[in-house]
């Protein structure tokens, strides 16, 4: 069974500029997440789809990110602008009915 | 916001030492997990343990959960080399991983 896929896996880019990272989840799974992961802290949910729609965005700063799943497949998640505090590995998950989440690689971003 | 609580924050023993971790959160739950994260990499699920449990075991890991003190602990029993990595916890709660700050393990030849 294929992981979940995730690119790129890094990106530099400077402040005020637009960055998108996808992501593929494992086939069949319903519940897709995108965590922010700072250094040297636990992961933070920032939107959990199921299939196509959201269940929660509660944590997404919607002035400046952006997710969607169109298809209830694959996913995109979008910054603009980019501020330096957006630097953080992006993690995307997907599960099917169990609790377990299975993880990407993530997507290393580093905003100068 | 993040529930769970890991300490130490860092643990460095030698190989084939026992290493051992503690999780505390602060609301109910329905399960705790624990994840690896070796480094540069994603996330690796360990062992779920449901609220209704007090012990699992699987391979070389121990889970505990103490829901009347809400905590846990994650013993690695004769640790390795590869075991070097940050180990989670995360709280299951209303349709929700809560995930705490990790335990930066070090495994030393």
């Amino acid at each position: 069974e294929a992981g979940v896929a995730q690119s790129p896996r890094y990106k530099i880019i400077e402040k005020r500029q637009s960055v998108a990272f996808w992501c593929n989840p494992i086939s069949g799974h319903a519940t897709l997440y995108w965590y922010q992961q700072i250094l040297g802290q636990g992961p933070k949910l920032l939107i959990q789809f199921q299939n196509n729609g959201v269940v929660d965005d509660s944590q997404l700063p919607k002035d400046r990110f952006s997710a969607e799943r169109l298809k209830g497949v694959d996913s995109t998640l979008k910054i603009q602008p980019a501020k330096l505090e957006d630097s953080a590995v992006y993690l995307c998950a997907s599960k099917a009915g169990q609790e377990t989440q299975y993880f990407g690689p993530g997507t290393r971003l580093l905003v100068l | 916001s993040q529930q769970g609580e890991e300490d130490p924050q860092a643990l460095s023993i030698q190989e084939g030492e026992n290493a051992t971790m503690n999780c505390s959160y602060k609301t109910s739950i329905n399960n705790l997990q624990w994840y690896r994260q070796n480094s540069g990499r994603g996330l690796v699920h360990l062992i779920l343990i449901r609220s209704n449990e007090r012990e699992k075991h699987s391979g070389r890991l121990r889970v505990t959960l103490d829901t009347s003190k809400k905590s846990s602990s994650l013993l690695i029993t004769a640790s390795r080399a590869a075991d070097t990595a940050s180990y989670f916890c995360a709280t299951y709660s209303n349709y929700q991983l809560i995930w705490g700050a990790g335990t930066k393990l070090i495994i030393k030849p």
